[in-house]
């Protein structure tokens, strides 16, 4: 699986959008791009995840570029509770085959 | 609606001691993975099972092995644990061919 790269922090302010980037330059063409956070302690809990086209779901959108080496989570208006740490992974969608958490971002949004 | 079940949620054993985890995937989920993640880590993967067979295999320990069930509940059994095997231990389960794992809330193992 492609490796990524996340910046290590980040802060946000509350009610702003926080854009959570992610570099994939070696991804192949049947991998997918999957976002996943974790508040502390608790079980990691899935975001989002696309192939080529952008997407969106009730938590967020995710952004991926044309040639696909990189892409963006948005989360429109954070909120405190969206403090956690923020992993995005690059798969091929095998049954089975785990997923590689972290490093991430530790996404901080601030009162 | 349903979600993973894991049991139990704390377990403290001494070293050298066995434990034993549980875990009961979300009814129609055909693959469970097990995670361990020690203080201030990243989740680590330790093994799947797809349709009770395993399917992938991380940094399990030999001491360590896990197995899934007819019933699809899955256990992960721990030998000889060291004080290095404290970790919290995750368990998600999957639908084949779809993209979200959804976690359970984990069990906080101590060992002493």
């Amino acid at each position: 699986d492609a490796k990524t790269t996340q910046p290590p922090s980040m802060d946000c302010a509350e009610g702003r959008a926080a854009n959570l980037p992610c570099n994939h330059s070696t991804i192949s063409g049947n991998e997918y791009v999957y976002w996943y956070r974790q508040i502390h302690s608790q079980g990691p809990q899935y975001i989002i995840h696309g192939l080529k086209n952008n997407e969106t779901n009730e938590m967020a959108s995710l952004i991926i570029t044309e040639d696909r080496k990189s892409s963006t989570l948005i989360l429109p208006h954070a909120t405190l509770r969206d403090t956690a740490v923020y992993y995005c992974i690059v798969r091929v969608d095998h049954y089975g085959q785990n997923f590689v958490f972290g490093p991430g971002t530790r996404l901080s949004v601030l009162p | 609606a349903a979600g993973v079940i894991q049991s139990p949620r704390h377990l403290i054993k001494e070293k050298r001691e066995t434990a034993t985890l549980k875990c009961y995937p979300i009814p129609r989920h055909d693959t469970v993975y097990w995670y361990q993640q020690g203080p201030g880590q990243d989740p680590q993967f330790l093994i799947s099972f797809y349709e009770k067979m395993q399917s992938d295999k991380g940094s399990i320990p030999d001491r360590f092995s896990a197995q899934q069930f007819s019933d699809y509940h899955s256990e992960l059994n721990m030998s000889s644990l060291e004080l290095g095997d404290s970790a919290l231990y995750f368990c998600a389960s999957r639908r084949a061919y779809t993209g979200e794992l959804f976690f359970g809330e984990g069990s906080r193992l101590t060992v002493l």
